[in-house]
Formats: C-alpha cells, structure tokens, sequence
C-alpha cells in the first residue's frame, strides 16, 4: 500500500536559518512525487513536483529512491514560508496520497 | 479564468442526517476530485469523476456517493452522517482524468461539522 509519512508536526526555525522538511514514502513501484502548501486563509496549492526538478519560492525537493525519501529544503527560510506543508505521492492512475503534513513556523 | 469553488463554506448537520456538498470546477477542467481532510490530517481521496463517470474511489463507504454534471460541476452527497464525518471536504479539479500529470487544483473547502 501506498504511504506517505512526514515525521514532523511542526518545526520551528529563525529567519535566515535553513529548513528541511523531512518526506519518506513506501511504495515499490515509480511513484510521483509532490510538495503542496497551505498558507494561512488560502487554499492548499501545489508548490513542487519532482518531475519538474524545478526551484520554488527558493524551495527545493530531491527524490531519493534509495531512501525513499522526498525531503523539501530551503537554505535561507523566510517568514513568508509560514504555512502547512503536505508531501503527496501518485502513480500511474492511483489517486494522490497525502502525508499529514507538517507545520513550518519561521521565526523572526 | 475562473478558481475551483465550493458552497457552502460551513454546515452543521446533526447524525443521521444527509448532507449535499457543491463544486465548479476550474474553467477548462472535466475532473474533479474529492477529499476528506479531518484535523491533524492530511487529505484522503474519497472518489473522482471524470467526464461524468466515477474514475477511481477511495476506502469510504457508499454512503458517500457523487456526481458529476455535464457542465463538470460536481456534488458530493453523504447520507447517514456519523460523528466521524466532521471534517473540511475538499474539491480539486483537473484536466484530463487520473492517469495524467496534470495539477489539481483545489477549492477552499466546506467545513462540516456533525452534532
């Protein structure tokens, strides 16, 4: 079956501090990876995918199929970047799963 | 272009009762997508309809049920309702069915509560 674990409730960091929001997924097959966030009163949108190996917002994603892992990193946290973050996974014509997300809080 | 939107924002059912959820999909969009999102949780897919046919269910129950209409609009309709179906109910559209990568774009949610 597929999971997705996020093993962070909530993780706090300073301004300027770099960030890592940790993503482990099991699933045997080639699975999609995402990153999507929720800021405060908005709607959950989708912030990276791993197939776009692309940077947002400064944020970056890796997917480690070594380590099954799709950890979301950011080297200089803003204050901005406030916000729950879900990790999410699909394949082929599965639905996405979504990990229970972790709370980024940045400090100023 | 117009945001996926939903209504209502808020409703408070009590058990037993039945409850219909709306959804407008995103100009351009045939799918929608619908999820259930208790608190502390991540979303957790409950069905999809493509196209107006169901594309793929999750493990609920079929007292949840769906359609979708011809101009893809969705509802999303939950007879029996139990204490456990208090949750935020989100509806995310998209082009093209499951089996594609394109992004799924989410509604602001309705947030029912069961007394």
């Amino acid at each position: 079956a597929q999971r997705v674990t996020q093993p962070e409730k909530l993780l706090s960091v300073f301004k300027g501090a770099p960030v890592e929001l940790k993503c482990n997924y099991s699933y045997s097959g080639s699975p999609e990876l995402f990153w999507y966030v929720q800021y405060s009163r908005q709607r959950l949108q989708l912030l990276l995918r791993h197939i776009s190996r692309e940077s947002i917002k400064g944020f970056t994603a890796d997917l480690n199929k070594g380590e099954t892992s799709f950890h979301l990193k950011k080297p200089f946290a803003q204050e901005e970047d406030s916000a729950m973050y879900y990790c999410a996974l699909k394949s082929g014509n599965t639905p996405l799963v979504f990990g229970k997300g972790t709370r980024l809080s940045v400090i100023a | 272009e117009t945001g996926v939107t939903q209504s209502p924002t808020h409703l408070i059912k009590t058990r037993g009762q039945q409850v219909t959820l709306r959804c407008s999909s995103q100009s351009g969009h045939n799918t929608v997508s619908w999820y259930q999102q208790a608190l502390g949780q991540g979303p957790q897919f409950i069905f999809q309809y493509y196209r107006e046919e169901e594309n793929g269910r999750g493990n609920f129950p079929p007292r949840f049920s769906g359609l979708q209409f011809p101009n893809y609009s969705s509802e999303l309709n939950v007879n029996a309702l139990e204490l456990d179906d208090s949750a935020l109910y989100l509806c995310a559209s998209s082009l093209g069915g499951d089996n594609t990568h394109n992004e799924q774009f989410f509604g602001p949610g309705t947030r029912l509560t069961v007394l």
